[in-house]
């Protein structure tokens, strides 16, 4: 169960698109549409800002679009706001044995 | 409003044991499949374990198989963890997370604010 592998840093001035991105395998990303991403500000509980590789929560801004192609799934944050700079997670259902792999984490500084 | 509560985080020593528990609500608890994610201090977020709206399925990371077990009451709308044979390595914050679905894992919609688990001699 090795974790997906997110960039530990990203950044991007205001107005600014930035993507990040989480490698996985054909055993996790690769193999399910269930790729998610969370938003987590310091000392707050995590947020989430897409799932099913594309899909919005309602009240999640359109600036947050995922994608995937292969065993990579991407974030891509447009028109950068100060209140965007937080850890962002990916996460990948791995099948019947684990429900919830998760990436390091990847700390998007806006300029 | 949905809320989930945490609570049973403490300090305990290594090898012991501890229960965690949480309350939900605000949702039809018994319409979704629930879990446990923990964040060790300064680090990621790891997936501990699931289960199903039901029961009929369960999740474990492997690095708490065969020590936690995870279990719900649909009655009294709550989750819980028990935790054996605890490790230095299991000191992290353990948040309640709601799934959006009743099977699990489509996606962490709601978390609680968590409970400190710390394992020290």
């Amino acid at each position: 169960q090795s974790a997906l592998t997110q960039p530990p840093s990203a950044s991007g001035s205001p107005g600014q698109s930035v993507t990040i991105s989480c490698t996985g395998t054909g055993s996790d990303v690769g193999a399910y549409n269930y790729v998610s991403w969370y938003q987590q500000h310091p000392g707050k509980a995590p947020k989430l800002m897409i799932y099913e590789v594309t899909k919005r929560p309602s009240g999640v801004p359109d600036r947050f679009s995922g994608s995937k192609s292969g065993n990579t799934a991407s974030l891509t944050v447009s028109g950068l706001q100060a209140e965007d700079e937080a850890d962002y997670y990916c996460n990948s259902y791995a099948g019947s044995n684990n429900w919830g792999l998760f990436g390091g984490g990847t700390k998007l500084t806006v300029l | 409003e949905i809320q989930l509560v945490e609570s049973g985080g403490t300090l305990v020593q290594p090898g012991r044991s501890l229960r965690l528990s949480c309350a939900a609500s605000g949702f039809t608890f018994d319409d979704y499949a629930v879990h446990w994610v923990r964040q060790a201090p300064g680090k990621g977020l790891e997936w501990v374990s699931g289960i199903s709206w039901n029961s009929g399925a369960m999740g474990y990371a492997d690095s708490v198989k065969g020590r936690f077990t995870i279990s719900r009451d649909n009655e009294k709308n709550s989750l819980h963890l028990h935790m054996d044979s605890l490790r230095l390595e299991d000191t992290a914050l353990y948040y309640c997370v709601k799934d959006r679905t009743s099977s699990g894992s489509r996606g962490f919609e709601s978390w609680g604010q968590g409970t400190l688990v710390t394992v020290s001699s």
